[in-house]
């Protein structure tokens, strides 16, 4: 079965600090791994995808296939990256559905 | 370009009585899909719309469930009659298709849905 863990509800850090949110997944076939992210009275959006290997907004996420991870990172937290964040796996070159995990809801302190 | 749009915004209804969201894609997109989240829980899938054909309605939780695309343009799921489970955020996104590479979901704003 296709699942996704965020084992973090809450997570709250400083401003600069580094922040990592974490995600694990369990898919048959070939997943292609998504971060979405929704800030406070805005719509789910894209972050980015593993396929794209780029960075958005300064965060990276790295698929691990031999740990099914693919933990979202960034070096220094800025205020305005307050939001929900989900992990989302879907099927590569492909438009079916995606998974969402729970979703982590990051905090930056001041 | 306008973005994926939903309508209504928010919905307060009485359990028993019927409710039709409405979802407009973004021009030219084939794939629709809705998904939503009930209280406390992850966003699930519902169903996916190729066109005006359902692709996978795998996630539609019972028959009060009923979604349609004609015309393969906007869609619309309506709730009949609805319980108190029912109330949650409903979302629909689209996509292009394009079967050489991954394609990127684009969300509406969700519809939220409140049943008394």
């Amino acid at each position: 079965a296709q699942r996704v863990t965020q084992p973090e509800k809450l997570l709250s850090v400083f401003k600069g600090a580094p922040v990592e949110l974490k995600c694990n997944y369990s898919y048959s076939g070939s997943p292609e791994l998504f971060w979405y992210v929704q800030y406070s009275r805005q719509r789910l959006q894209l972050l980015l995808r593993h396929i794209s290997r780029e960075s958005i907004k300064g965060f990276t996420a790295d698929l691990n296939k031999g740990e099914t991870s693919f933990h979202l990172k960034k070096p220094f937290a800025q205020e305005e990256d307050s939001a929900m964040y989900y992990c989302a796996p879907g099927e590569y070159s492909s438009a079916s559905k995606i998974i969402f995990g729970s979703g982590t809801r990051l905090s930056i302190r001041p | 370009e306008a973005g994926v749009t939903q309508f209504p915004s928010h919905s307060v209804i009485e359990k028993g009585q019927t409710v039709t969201l409405r979802c407009d894609p973004i021009s030219g997109h084939d794939n629709l899909y809705w998904y939503r989240r009930v209280m406390g829980k992850e966003i699930k899938f519902l169903l996916h719309f190729v066109k005006e054909s359902k692709q996978d309605e795998s996630g539609m939780p019972n028959n009060r469930f009923l979604a349609e695309r004609t015309g393969g343009t906007y869609s619309t799921l309506k709730v009949q009659p609805a319980e108190l489970e029912d109330s949650g955020v409903y979302f629909c996104a689209s996509s292009q298709a394009d079967r050489w590479r991954s394609t990127t979901q684009y969300f509406g704003p969700g519809t939220r849905l409140t049943v008394l």
